[in-house]
Parts: structure tokens; sequence; C-alpha cells
């Protein structure tokens, strides 16, 4: 079965700092692969998402994350923390033979100024 | 072009009544899904419907709960006789046709059973 890990429940950060927030999968063949950000009290925004090809991919708010298939890993990476990032962040899994996403628990980031 | 719309943002029912949840999808969305967040928890897929049609119900408890998505109009989330484990964020979240997996999504019901 398809499953979600996100080893960190809390991580802190002083602003400037760079992240990296650690997603690792459990899946048979090639997942598909998506970080979303919700901040309190709202819904979910997608950040970036992985089908195939290039295996660093960019997203939005100057968040990338790299695909890698050895570690079965999906990490997600800011080179510099803005406080407005503290929210939680969820790392998912789709698979082709299925239209529903698998989360992870989800890791709480708090910037600190 | 509004995103995912749901109403109530936040909803209170007494234990034994009924929860009523709406979503309305994205425009030109023709995929709808449910999901349900408990407290510290990540979301958790309940059913995935398309126009008059549940494709996938396999998230959904087997008894109380039920989800629609009429030809015209939201999809409906129902929950009858709630208890105080459905205290929950539900959430709904949309795809374009050809692309299930790129689902966005609403700012949650968050339901309270008192």
């Amino acid at each position: 079965a398809q499953s979600v890990t996100q080893p960190d429940i809390h991580i802190t950060v002083s602003e400037g700092a760079s992240l990296e927030l650690r997603c690792n999968y459990s899946y048979g063949a090639t997942p598909y692969l998506f970080w979303y950000v919700q901040s309190p009290g709202q819904g979910l925004q997608l950040l970036l998402k992985y089908f195939s090809g290039d295996t660093l991919v960019q997203g939005i708010k100057g968040f990338e994350a790299e695909f890698k298939r050895s570690q079965s890993s999906f990490n997600l990476r800011k080179p510099s923390v803005h406080w407005s990032d503290a929210a939680e962040y969820f790392c998912a899994v789709g698979a082709v033979n299925t239209d529903k996403l698998i989360f992870g628990t989800g890791t709480r980031l708090q910037v600190f100024p | 072009n509004a995103g995912v719309m749901q109403n109530p943002r936040h909803l209170v029912r007494r234990r034994g009544q009924e929860a009523r949840l709406r979503c309305s999808p994205m425009k030109g969305h023709s995929h709808v899904y449910w999901y349900r967040q408990l407290p510290e928890e990540g979301l958790k897929f309940m059913v995935y419907l398309q126009k008059e049609n549940i494709i996938d119900e396999s998230g959904m408890p087997k008894e109380r709960f039920s989800a629609e998505f009429p030809k015209e109009g939201p999809s409906i989330l129902r929950i009858q006789q709630v208890v105080r484990g459905d205290s929950a964020a539900y959430f709904c979240a949309s795809s374009p046709p050809y692309y299930p997996h790129e689902q966005y999504f609403g700012p949650g019901t968050r339901l309270t059973v008192t």
C-alpha cells in the first residue's frame, strides 16, 4: 500500500536560514508527488508537483523539491526562509491506478525573526 | 477564476443532528474529492465523484456518511446523526478532466459537534 512519511513533526528556523523538509514515500512504481502548504485555519495551497521528467522541480514562493528514486524521497527546500513561510507543510503521493492523494502527517514550520 | 468554494466555513451541530457540507468546484473542473482532517493529523481521502457518479468511496465510513455531485449544483457531503468523533475539518478539492491528481483545495468546513 502507498504511504507517505514526514519524519519531522515540528521544525524551527531563523528567518533567512535555509530550509529542508523531508518526505519519504512507499510505492512500487514512480508516483506522482506533491507538496502543499496550509496556513492556520486555511485550506491547502499547491506548492509544486512532480509527475515525470526533470527530478528537480520548481514551485511557487521560491520553493523547490528534488525527487530521488533511490531514496524514495521528495524533500522540499528553500534557500532563505521568510517569516510568512510559517505554516504546516504536507507531502502527498498519487498513483496511476487511483485518483486519490495520500498525505503525510505534516511538518509544522516555525520561523523566528 | 474563482477557486474551490465551500460553505459553510464553520458548522456547529449537536449530537444526533445532520450536517450538510457544500462544495463548488473550480470552473471547468469536473472531478470532486472530499478529505477529512482530524486535529493534528494529515488529510484522509473520503470519496471521489464526477457529475452524477461516485467513482471511489473507499474512504467513506460505512454508516451515516454519504456524498453526491448532482448534474446541477454543488457537491454535498452529508453526515447523519453526527457524533463527537465527526468533529474535524472537511476539505473539498477539484481537478480538471484528464488531470485527476492536480487537485486544488477549498478553504474547508470546520465541523464541531457538541
